[in-house]
């Protein structure tokens, strides 16, 4: 039960587009369609942004965007906006019928 | 709405036991699959176990696995994580998380709603 590898931060511009990556194994990640991606801001529990790899929930911004090429997932946030500054985690149903989280990534909107 | 309320956190010594609580409201409790994540202070998000909906299959993690134990009353749309020999890692708040999709989908970790969260804090 390895923790899936992301970037520990990244950052851009209001307006700009970022990408987060999400790497794991044909165990998790690239084995099965349920890849989610997870915004929590300070204090706060986390939210559900994209499930089941690219489906957003109802009242998240098509801003958001979520794809997967083979072991790895990444987030697109594109127009980023100040209120898009966060932590952001990735997470993974895996071959064991258990789930496994990213160890997560600082956005930072410049 | 739906709600999910943890209690049951606290400071406790390394070795003891402690029990987790999360009371839902708002939705079928008995049709969902529930989680326990956890996150250190200052650290990131870490699954700790699922139970099915009906409470005949749970899974840990391998950090939990042995000393934790799981368990839903669905009769009273309540889950439990029952910590024993707990260690200074076990230090976190702990969230219980509904997952989206009801049925035999109860270990996909598309959590819809999530708990506020409680406090463990494990220490001599």
């Amino acid at each position: 039960q390895s923790a899936l590898t992301q970037p520990a931060s990244v950052s851009g511009s209001p307006g700009q587009s970022i990408t987060i990556s999400c790497t794991g194994s044909s165990s998790d990640v690239g084995g099965y369609n349920y890849v989610s991606w997870y915004q929590q801001h300070p204090g706060k529990a986390p939210k559900l942004m994209i499930y089941e790899v690219s489906n957003r929930p109802s009242g998240v911004p098509d801003r958001f965007s979520g794809s997967r090429s083979g072991n790895t997932a990444s987030l697109t946030i594109s127009g980023l906006q100040a209120e898009d500054e966060a932590d952001y985690y990735c997470s993974s149903y895996t071959s064991s019928n258990t789930a496994v989280f990213g160890g997560g990534t600082k956005l930072t909107v410049l | 709405q739906v709600q999910l309320v943890e209690s049951g956190g606290g400071v406790v010594q390394p070795g003891r036991s402690l029990t987790l609580s999360c009371a839902a409201s708002g939705f079928t409790f008995s049709s969902y699959g529930m989680h326990w994540v956890r996150q250190a202070p200052g650290k990131g998000l870490e699954w700790v176990a699922v139970v099915s909906y009906d409470g005949n299959y749970k899974y840990y993690a391998d950090s939990v696995k042995g000393r934790f134990i799981m368990s839903r009353d669905n009769s009273q749309s309540t889950l439990y994580l029952r910590m024993n020999s707990l260690r200074t890692e076990d230090t976190a708040v702990y969230y219980c998380a509904k997952v989206n999709c009801g049925g035999d989908c109860y270990s996909r970790p598309d959590y819809d709603y999530w708990g506020q969260g409680t406090l463990v804090t494990v220490s001599s």
